[in-house]
């Protein structure tokens, strides 16, 4: 695959466990925040999304937990499995410009 | 449904060719997008369209065009190459409902391009 995130922060955790993967947005008018998974040599996958007007979703496994106050969002990955490995980005919009924009992703390392 | 498709998968050009990479949606999207990966880096946004015959200017436009001729498809020119422009690149398809824009993006499995 690609050389995509040779410098990225890295979660290395047991398969079975719970993982949490944190990121910091930076634009206070962002209304939209999305999380995607990128496998090596594949394009990003959408994993789940949040609006601003909410501070929790749930998906199957997955959490998103958006903190506005201090500009912060969260993905929360039950019973983390090996396929679970990835990097993963969070995304965030400001719906009226209508383009994301990325963070710089987190390599998540799940070890058997 | 093929979702997103992009050729050339993979390509090395030398410095001050031009090329131009195809994206193609079959899901009836309105928007369209192409972005930049490099190493270390999240996406970064080149050129978007909003729809046929439109396009805008993203973060980092400066050395790339782009065409938006049909519905379908978006295509990402290089006139002159640099390796400055050495990534992986994925283009990126939206749609809306009844004039409601989704933000939800789904993405082509990307072209590595290597600029010698």
């Amino acid at each position: 695959g690609e050389s995509v995130g040779l410098h990225l922060p890295t979660l290395s955790v047991q398969e079975g466990d719970n993982s949490i993967i944190n990121c910091a947005y930076s634009n206070s008018a962002s209304d939209y925040f999305i999380w995607y998974k990128q496998e090596s040599g594949k394009g990003p996958q959408f994993i789940i999304d949040i609006r601003s007007n909410m501070d929790k979703r749930q998906g199957q496994r997955v959490t998103v937990l958006l903190n506005k106050t201090v500009k912060h969002l969260s993905l929360q990955i039950a019973a983390t499995q090996p396929g679970d490995s990835a990097v993963y980005f969070c995304a965030e919009i400001n719906t009226g410009r209508r383009a994301l924009t990325f963070g710089s992703g987190t390599r998540l390392q799940v070890q058997p | 449904n093929a979702g997103v498709t992009q050729t050339p998968k993979f390509r090395v050009l030398k410095t001050g060719q031009s090329m131009t990479l195809l994206c193609a949606q079959d899901m009836n999207h309105e928007y369209m997008y192409w972005y930049r990966q490099d190493p270390g880096m999240g996406l970064r946004l080149i050129h978007y369209s909003v729809g046929e015959g439109t396009t805008a200017k993203g973060e980092v436009p400066d050395g790339y065009n782009v065409s938006r001729l049909k519905k379908q498809n978006f295509l990402l020119g290089l006139e002159s190459a640099a390796p400055s422009q050495t990534s992986v690149y994925f283009c990126a398809s939206s749609y809306d409902i009844r004039g409601q824009y989704q933000e939800t993006q789904y993405f082509g499995p990307g072209t590595r391009l290597l600029v010698l």
